[in-house]
C-alpha cells in the first residue's frame, strides 16, 4: 500500500532563517505531488505541484520554492522566512485519474 | 478564479441526528468532487468521492451531487461525538490534471 511521510512535525524558526521541509511517498511510481499551506482559521492554499522529476508548477508568487530531485521526493524550501510564512504545511500525492489526494501528516511551522 | 464555498459554521447537532453539510462551486466543467474530514491539528482525510449526479452512500455517509445547480452535500446519519471535525469540500479543476480547489470548511460539533 502507498504511504506518505512528511517531516518534521513541528518547527519553530526565526525570521530570516532558511527552511527545508521534506516529503516522500512509498509504494507508488510517478505520483503527482503537491504542497499546500493552511493558515490559522483559513482554507488550504495550493503552493506548488509536480507531475514528474524536476517539473514544478508554482501557484502563488512568494519567497518559497519547491524541488523534486527524485520521483517520490518533494521538498519545500525558503532562503529567508517571513512571519507570514507561519502555517500548517501539507504534502499530498495523487495517482493518475481523479481519485482525490492523500495527505501527509503535516508540518506546523511557526516563524518568530 | 475557481471557487468552492462552504458555510464555516459551527453546525451543532445532537448525537444521533443527521448532519447536513453543503458546498457550492463555480466551475461548471468540474467532474470530480470530494469530502475530507479534518480533526483539529491533524491533516485532512478523504472520506467520500462522487463523480455523477445523485447520491452515493458509504456507511453513515451520503454524498449528493447536483451538477446543474453546482451543489455538493454530505449527510452524516446517526452523528457521533467522534464526527466533530471540520469538513472540507474539494472540487477538481477542469484542467485535464488533478488539481483540487478546497473550500474553507464547515466545523461540525456533535453534542452527547
Amino acid at each position: 500500500s502507498q504511504t506518505i511521510h512528511q517531516w518534521p512535525a513541528t518547527l519553530v524558526q526565526p525570521v530570516g532563517s532558511p527552511l527545508s521541509l521534506e516529503c516522500t511517498v512509498e509504494g507508488t511510481s510517478n505520483p503527482n505531488l503537491y504542497w499546500y499551506r493552511q493558515a490559522a482559521g483559513r482554507g488550504l492554499q495550493l503552493l506548488f505541484y509536480s507531475v514528474g522529476i524536476g517539473q514544478i508548477s508554482s501557484e502563488v508568487p512568494q519567497n518559497l520554492s519547491a524541488s523534486r530531485p527524485q520521483d517520490r521526493q518533494f521538498i519545500l524550501s525558503s532562503k529567508k522566512l517571513l512571519l507570514s510564512d507561519s502555517g500548517f504545511y501539507l504534502c499530498a500525492w495523487s495517482g493518475t485519474g481523479y481519485y482525490g489526494y492523500t495527505f501527509g501528516s503535516g508540518t506546523r511551522l511557526t516563524v518568530v | 478564479q475557481k471557487e468552492v464555498e462552504q458555510n464555516s459554521g459551527p453546525l451543532s447537532v445532537p448525537e444521533g441526528a443527521i448532519a447536513s453539510l453543503n458546498c457550492t462551486y463555480s466551475d461548471r466543467g468540474s467532474q470530480s468532487f470530494f469530502w475530507y474530514r479534518q480533526y483539529s491539528g491533524k491533516s485532512p482525510e478523504l472520506i467520500m468521492s462522487i463523480y455523477s449526479n445523485g447520491d452515493k452512500e458509504d456507511g453513515r455517509f451520503t454524498a449528493q451531487l447536483n451538477k446543474a445547480s453546482q451543489y455538493v452535500s454530505l449527510l452524516i446519519r446517526d452523528s457521533q461525538p467522534s464526527d466533530s471535525a471540520t469538513y472540507l469540500c474539494a472540487v477538481n479543476e477542469n484542467t485535464g490534471f488533478q488539481k483540487l480547489v478546497f473550500g474553507t470548511g464547515t466545523r461540525l460539533l456533535v453534542s452527547p
